[in-house]
C-alpha cells in the first residue's frame, strides 16, 4: 500500500499562474481533506470531500477549487495563484467508521513569486 | 467553528525529562481528540488519541489526559528520546459520518541528548 501519495513535491509558479495539486489514496476511504500550513498556523482546512461526488469549503477555500475525481483521487486548483499562497499543502483521507485516523500525504512545497 | 489553542509553541527538554503540551477548544461538541506528530519534512502522522467518554489513555510513554468540563486536554511524553523531536499538533472534531478536524498550532519540540 502507498497510502495517499501527492504531486507534484515542489512547485515554483508566478503570480497569475495555475496549476493542480494531485491527491490519491488506495485505502478505499471515502472522505478526503486538502489543508495549508503555514509557519505558526497549524493545518488549516481548505476544502473537504466527506464521499465521492461531495466538496465542502472548509476554513480557508478562497484562490482554490477541488475535484472528487473519483473515490481515490481529490485535486486541488489554483486558478491565478498568488503570493499569499506560498505554502505546504497537505492531502489527507480518513475513513467514517471505527478507525478516524486521518492519513496524510508527503506534501506539496508551494512558491509563488 | 471550533478554535484550538496550543501551548507551548515551543518546547526544549533534556533526553530522558518528561514533556507536556496543552490544548484548549471551544466547542463543546466535540468528542474526538487527536494528536499528530510531524518529522521534518514529512506530513503529520496519528500518535495517540482520545474519546470524550475517556479520560486518560497511554500508549507506552505517551498519554493524553481530557477535562470535559475545563476543555482542555494534554499530551504527556516520559522518558524523552531524541527521536521524539518533532511537531505535535492536537486537534478537537466532531465525530460524524466523517472527520472534519480542526487543528492547534503545533508545538516543535526538541529534545537534547
Amino acid at each position: 500500500n502507498a497510502g495517499v501519495t501527492q504531486t507534484p513535491k515542489f512547485q515554483v509558479l508566478k503570480t497569475g499562474q495555475s496549476m493542480t495539486l494531485q491527491c490519491a489514496q488506495d485505502m478505499n476511504h471515502n472522505s478526503m481533506y486538502w489543508y495549508r500550513q503555514d509557519p505558526g498556523m497549524g493545518l488549516r482546512l481548505i476544502y473537504y470531500s466527506a464521499s465521492e461526488g461531495t466538496t465542502d469549503k472548509g476554513e480557508v477555500p478562497n484562490g482554490y477549487n477541488v475535484s472528487r475525481l473519483n473515490k481515490r483521487e481529490f485535486s486541488l486548483r489554483l486558478e491565478s495563484a498568488a503570493p499569499s499562497q506560498t505554502s505546504v499543502y497537505f492531502c489527507a483521507s480518513s475513513e467514517w467508521t471505527g478507525d478516524y485516523e486521518q492519513y496524510f500525504g508527503p506534501g506539496t512545497r508551494l512558491t509563488v513569486t | 467553528g471550533e478554535n484550538v489553542e496550543q501551548h507551548p509553541s515551543t518546547l526544549s527538554v533534556q533526553e530522558g525529562d518528561s514533556a507536556v503540551i496543552k490544548c484548549t477548544y471551544s466547542d463543546s461538541a466535540s468528542n474526538y481528540f487527536p494528536w499528530y506528530k510531524q518529522e521534518l519534512g514529512k506530513g503529520p502522522q496519528l500518535i495517540i488519541d482520545i474519546r470524550s467518554n475517556v479520560g486518560e489513555k497511554k500508549d507506552q510513554r505517551i498519554a493524553v489526559t481530557l477535562n470535559k468540563t475545563a476543555k482542555h486536554f494534554s499530551l504527556h511524553i516520559t522518558e524523552t528520546q531524541p527521536e521524539d523531536s518533532a511537531v505535535y499538533f492536537c486537534a478537537a472534531s466532531n465525530s460524524g459520518g466523517y472527520q472534519k478536524v480542526t487543528f492547534g498550532t503545533g508545538t516543535k519540540l526538541q529534545v537534547i541528548p
